[in-house]
């Protein structure tokens, strides 16, 4: 079963438009990871969210974490139509000892 | 520096076949995972291995699937026999420590039964 879900299941926009994802999990985490993948570079990693942080910054990403709603959320500012691909939340499970993935927003930047 | 290295990308085999993947892992990461991703969804946990020790298979289908990973380094998955629902994207990841960290993903081998 996957812990994490996505929100939209996909999105469009125009470039120079900003994306925001949204993530949902179940129990308790560690950390929370956000990946992306298209066809040309797999599956990437962006960026890692300690539970004991609520918001990071790695340059058009910003990423948020409320873990008292047990939510996360990924804006990608200023999109660029490279930024086309799927986005993944991955949670490090307190106490599982595995990162679980959820289903994925597929993000479309139309240029 | 290198990547995950994974092979073969592309695998076609009929039911009841085997089939074979095997993983390059990034020099100097010790802990390796397998998954296995279905369209649509995020890829699932298979096997995580620390060194050469399996340290979490419950989620590998033992009775078809095995794997093993000699001296620490290189892995390969197993599946024998092949069946239809185990077409899919097969993806080795490596990282530096364990799993707190960040995972780097190779390229995957998308396998199809047919």
């Amino acid at each position: 079963s996957q812990q994490g879900e996505e929100d939209p299941q996909a999105l469009s926009i125009q470039e120079g438009e900003n994306a925001t994802m949204n993530c949902s999990y179940k129990t308790s985490i560690n950390n929370l990871q956000w990946y992306r993948q298209n066809s040309g570079r797999g599956l990437v990693h962006l960026i890692l969210i300690r539970s004991n942080e609520r918001e990071k910054h790695s340059g058009r990403l910003r990423v948020t974490l409320d873990t008292s709603k047990k939510s996360s959320s990924l804006l990608i500012t200023a999109s660029r139509a490279a930024d086309t691909a799927s986005y993944f939340c991955a949670t490090d499970v307190k106490y599982g000892n595995k990162l679980v993935f959820g289903a994925g927003t597929i993000l479309r930047v139309k240029s | 520096e290198a990547g995950v290295v994974q092979s073969p990308r592309y695998k076609i085999i009929e039911k009841k076949q085997p089939v074979a993947f095997w993983c390059n892992p990034i020099s100097g990461h010790n802990t390796l995972y397998w998954y296995r991703q279905n369209l649509g969804q995020g890829p699932e946990l298979l096997i995580r291995y620390e060194n050469e020790e399996a340290v979490d298979d419950s989620q590998l289908p033992k009775d078809r699937f095995s794997a093993e990973r000699l001296k620490g380094v290189d892995s390969t998955l197993k599946i024998q026999p092949a069946e239809l629902g185990d077409s899919a994207v097969y993806l080795c990841a490596s990282s530096i420590g364990r799993v707190h960290y960040e995972q780097y993903f190779g390229p995957g081998t998308r396998l199809t039964v047919t």
